[in-house]
């Protein structure tokens, strides 16, 4: 976990503020990811990047954008907070792949709240 | 639309006790299956990963089982610390980078 970090770790905001949430990794990955995950529900991804000119959205990419500033640095925005964006949110990283070469990293995770 | 079910939601076992988590799948094309650890307030770790060729894969006290005939997959927990307490997810491949993720199993070890 210590090579893939997110900051902040824990974040309470109000409805229609923007938010930006960061990740930094050390493990020298291309691929980069967000997701949310939410009581009840298995991790849905976001948006992903396999390198620094590429921006991919995922299944739920609505509401949120994303910028790849650096091969280790990923950052994602949520540009008018509601408050169903509340939910845990994690980074990972992985080498790219088929096989044990697709197993993703994550970081410890970053607990939104909207109010 | 790919899916990963598991079972039970959740389960509390006392400590040097035994217990298995069940997940089903949908996924296809299938690559390979893993089973990951999540404490809480952590991120989700990796214990065991499966190919369609392999039916067992052991790590440590935990074992996962892979029936890729039936799409089904079990964790086993051999002799339950509390360390255990923790929520397995199970993950499913179909290419290389795109996962489908269980809902997970809390699993809460008593003393």
């Amino acid at each position: 976990d210590a090579d893939v970090t997110q900051t902040p770790r824990n974040r309470i905001t109000k409805t229609g503020k923007r938010i930006m949430l960061e990740c930094s990794q050390t493990k020298g990955h291309d691929r980069m990811y967000w997701y949310r995950q939410d009581p009840g529900l298995g991790l849905r991804l976001i948006y992903y990047s396999f390198d620094v000119k590429d921006i991919n959205k995922g299944e739920i990419s609505d509401g949120y954008s994303v910028s790849r500033q650096a091969q280790a640095k990923f950052s994602l925005s949520l540009e008018s907070a509601i408050p169903n964006q509340t939910a845990l949110y994690f980074c990972a990283t992985s080498v790219g792949g088929q096989g044990a070469n697709n197993e993703q990293f994550f970081g410890p995770g970053t607990r939104l709240t909207v109010l | 639309k790919n899916q990963v079910e598991q079972s039970p939601q959740s389960l509390i076992i006392l400590e040097g006790k035994n217990c298995t988590l069940q997940c089903n799948y949908t996924v296809s094309p299938f690559s390979n299956l893993r089973w990951y650890k999540q404490d809480t307030g952590r991120g989700p770790v990796s214990l065991t990963i499966m190919t369609f060729s392999e039916n067992t894969k052991s790590n440590g006290r935990y074992t996962a089982t892979l029936d890729a005939d039936t799409k089904q997959s079990s964790l086993h927990i051999t002799a339950s610390q509390l360390s255990d307490s923790a929520s397995y997810i199970c993950v499913v491949s179909g290419n290389d980078y795109k996962l489908s993720f269980g809902a997970g199993t809390t699993v809460t070890v008593r003393a």
